[in-house]
């Protein structure tokens, strides 16, 4: 079956310091994978993606990811850390099973928290 | 997003009513897509639109019903509404050729 997996419920870091926050899939075929953020109140916000080329892909409010194929895992990166990026991180890959229907199966999600 | 809006934005009803969400865009894109998030269970699928005669479940599609209006309407029914359907509602939408999806700001929706 096609999963995401974000194995940490909450992630803390303190501003300045460098945030990783963590995520894993499970998908048939190539993977596209995709980095959201919902900040409280409002809808996910599209940070990144990775369709093909690249294993690093950069993307909004300084945000990175890392693609891995041999660890099935596409982390989600910052060189420091914000106390406005304190929200909450989907990691979403495309469900292969549908064609091209463009079927997002979403992680669980993970609180960052970043102290001041 | 601005460009996708719902309405209502809140809305507390009770066993048994009858409710309808909606959702409109202004991006011009064709495909929609229905979803409720839980806590501790990110996003799940309800029903999604390819375009405005092409209507398909999602994985929990069960308890709902949508309607296609028009390319930029797409509405979601609760026939009946239970408490278990208390949650968090997006609305999305995504370009044909494009794989991102952009979404509205979500309807609370809290059944007694």
């Amino acid at each position: 079956a096609q999963s995401v997996a974000q194995p940490e419920d909450q992630v803390n870091v303190a501003e300045g310091n460098p945030l990783t926050v963590k995520c894993t899939y499970s998908v048939s075929g190539n993977p596209y994978l995709f980095w959201y953020v919902q900040y409280p109140n409002r809808g996910l916000q599209f940070l990144l993606k990775y369709i093909t080329g690249d294993n690093l892909v950069k993307g909004s409010y300084g945000f990175e990811a890392e693609f891995n194929k041999s660890q099935t895992s596409f982390h989600l990166k910052k060189p420091s850390a914000l106390v406005s990026d304190s929200a909450l991180y989907f990691c979403a890959v495309r469900d292969n099973y549908g064609g091209a229907t463009n079927k997002l199966i979403f992680g669980t999600g993970t609180l960052l928290a970043v102290q001041p | 997003d601005a460009d996708v809006t719902q309405t209502p934005r809140n809305r507390i009803t009770k066993t048994g009513k009858r409710i309808m969400l909606e959702c409109s865009q202004t991006k011009g894109h064709d495909r929609m897509y229905w979803y409720r998030q839980d806590p501790g269970l990110g996003l799940r699928l309800i029903y999604y639109s390819f375009d405005v005669k092409d209507i398909n479940k999602g994985e929990i599609s069960d308890g709902y019903s949508v309607s296609r209006q028009a390319q930029a309407k797409f509405s979601l029914s609760l026939e009946s509404a239970i408490p278990n359907q208390t949650a968090l509602y997006f609305c999305a939408t995504s370009p044909t050729g494009r794989h991102e999806q952009f979404f509205g700001p979500g309807t609370r929706l809290t059944v007694l």
